[in-house]
């Protein structure tokens, strides 16, 4: 199985500073296709789990644009610019390229 | 509204069996590959599985292959989760989703004697 490493596992941050959360993969993401399935989820505490940035740095929709995600192969960033309150929860990244589909174990972000 | 609604999540004992149910709304649920996640207390999260739109195909994650089966019925856009022989391992949330941009609010599967 595809084995997705963050980093850090804890982040703390002050309103507005921009922080980046690094997920690195055990296996290149890159598909047979030529798309990167690797995909970045918030979960606020007590909340399901949502999709903010989906094949590496596509924005979903109605997600703010200060989360911005980068990278290619097996290493990739999300990246906060300028956290805001409601950004708090734990991220996590998920890849579907190569089956079982699996996630990395989570950045929980909490305020300084 | 667009929403996932699971439902069925009970107190089962260990060796026994229990069916979920994932019901979508306010979209085309047959035109959507459906997944099964599952999160343990305090843990990260855990791929069981997945179903192609018209149900004839499904993967699934080794750690549950043969004793969980998902199926759907377009008919009544609900997704199912059967599952087996379950064991203290599988108490969790289990969420419904759609190629993660939809996800429902979970339900809690306890397993215990």
């Amino acid at each position: 199985d595809v084995v997705l490493t963050q980093t850090p596992p804890t982040l703390s941050a002050t309103i507005g500073q921009s922080v980046s959360i690094s997920c690195r993969s055990s296996q290149s993401l890159l598909h047979s296709n030529g798309n990167t399935y690797l995909h970045w989820l918030l979960q606020r505490p007590g909340q399901s789990p949502q999709l903010l940035i989906y094949s590496v740095s596509r924005l979903e929709s109605g997600v703010p644009n200060r989360f911005s995600g980068s990278g290619s192969g097996t290493d990739f960033t999300l990246k906060i610019s300028g956290v805001e309150a409601e950004d708090l929860g734990v991220y996590y990244c998920v890849q579907g390229t190569h089956a079982p589909r699996t996630f990395g174990g989570g950045t929980k972000l909490e305020l300084k | 509204e667009v929403q996932l609604v699971e439902s069925g999540g009970s107190l089962v004992q260990p060796g026994g069996s229990l069916k979920l149910s994932c019901v979508a709304s306010g979209f085309t649920f047959s035109n959507y590959w459906m997944d099964w996640v599952r999160q343990t207390p305090g843990k990260s999260l855990e791929w069981i599985g997945e179903i192609n739109t018209d149900g004839s195909k499904t993967n699934y994650a080794p750690s549950i292959k043969d004793r969980f089966t998902i199926s759907r019925d377009n008919a009544k856009s609900t997704l199912y989760l059967q599952m087996s022989n379950v064991k203290s391992d599988d108490t969790a949330i289990y969420y419904c989703t759609t190629n993660w941009e939809l996800w429902g609010q979970g339900v809690m599967v306890t397993v215990s004697s």
